[in-house]
């Protein structure tokens, strides 16, 4: 079964920048598209970056455009989303996750247990 | 504002059937994008529970079921337990914006 692992969570001030990972085991990782899905403290899931499984393609939501990046590296089996000019809005806790297939149009197949973004001065 | 409609609680007494929806657009859901959805239990990362429309993940009892129309989807819990008692969000994908999109959520209560 497929395991995927975020790290590099963590507190940073408003303005800052901060390079999430996942990593993931058990899957052949570029077989699938895999995203990005936040949770601010006590809202609702709201996605936020995807890539296909051979990285060509990426697309962001309106909320992050211009000001995250997504991309992976499937020899490492490894996906990063690089934060920048980070604001109070982003503090969340950040999900990897993958897709069922390589389609963006699939649904989330599995999950990571999500890390903790934390924005303030 | 979610891009997916969804009733923000609903609750049911134990053994009953609750439903709950997710109304979409013509972006989304009225383009024929399926829906999936998901259990989230607090402090943890949501789980698949039904995807493409109605079709359950190995593991995930009969008991969850999940239907679509034109524009909506639902999600149908029978017989319903203590253990139920979580988040639940629908998914699907949607043209107008290029992305995944979800619903605001429900809270489902066991009486």
């Amino acid at each position: 079964e497929a395991q995927l692992l975020e790290s590099g969570g963590g507190l940073v001030q408003p303005g800052g920048s901060l390079r999430l990972s996942c990593a993931a085991s058990g899957i052949t990782f570029g077989y699938y598209a895999m995203s990005w899905v936040r949770q601010a403290p006590g809202k609702g899931l709201e996605w936020i970056s995807f890539i296909s499984g051979t990285g060509y393609s990426t697309y962001y939501a309106d909320s992050v455009k211009g000001r995250f990046t997504i991309s992976r590296d499937n020899s490492q089996n490894t996906m990063d989303l690089q934060m920048n000019r980070l604001r109070a809005e982003d503090t969340a806790v950040y999900y990897c996750a993958r897709y069922y297939y390589d389609d963006i149009r699939t649904s989330f197949a599995s999950w990571g247990q999500g890390i903790l973004v934390t924005v303030s001065s | 504002q979610s891009v997916l409609t969804q009733p923000p609680s609903v609750s049911g007494a134990p053994g009953q059937r609750v439903t709950i929806s997710c109304t979409g657009n013509s972006s989304n859901i009225g383009a024929s994008y399926d829906v999936h959805w998901y259990r989230q239990f607090p402090g943890t990362a949501p789980k698949l529970l039904i995807y493409g429309n109605n079709n359950r993940p190995s593991g995930v009892p009969d008991r969850f079921s999940g239907s679509k129309s034109v524009t909506s989807a639902s999600l149908a819990i029978t017989g319903l337990q203590a253990e139920d008692e979580a988040d639940y969000y629908c998914q699907s994908y949607d043209s107008s914006l290029s992305g995944s999109v979800f619903g605001g959520g429900t809270k489902l209560t066991v009486l």
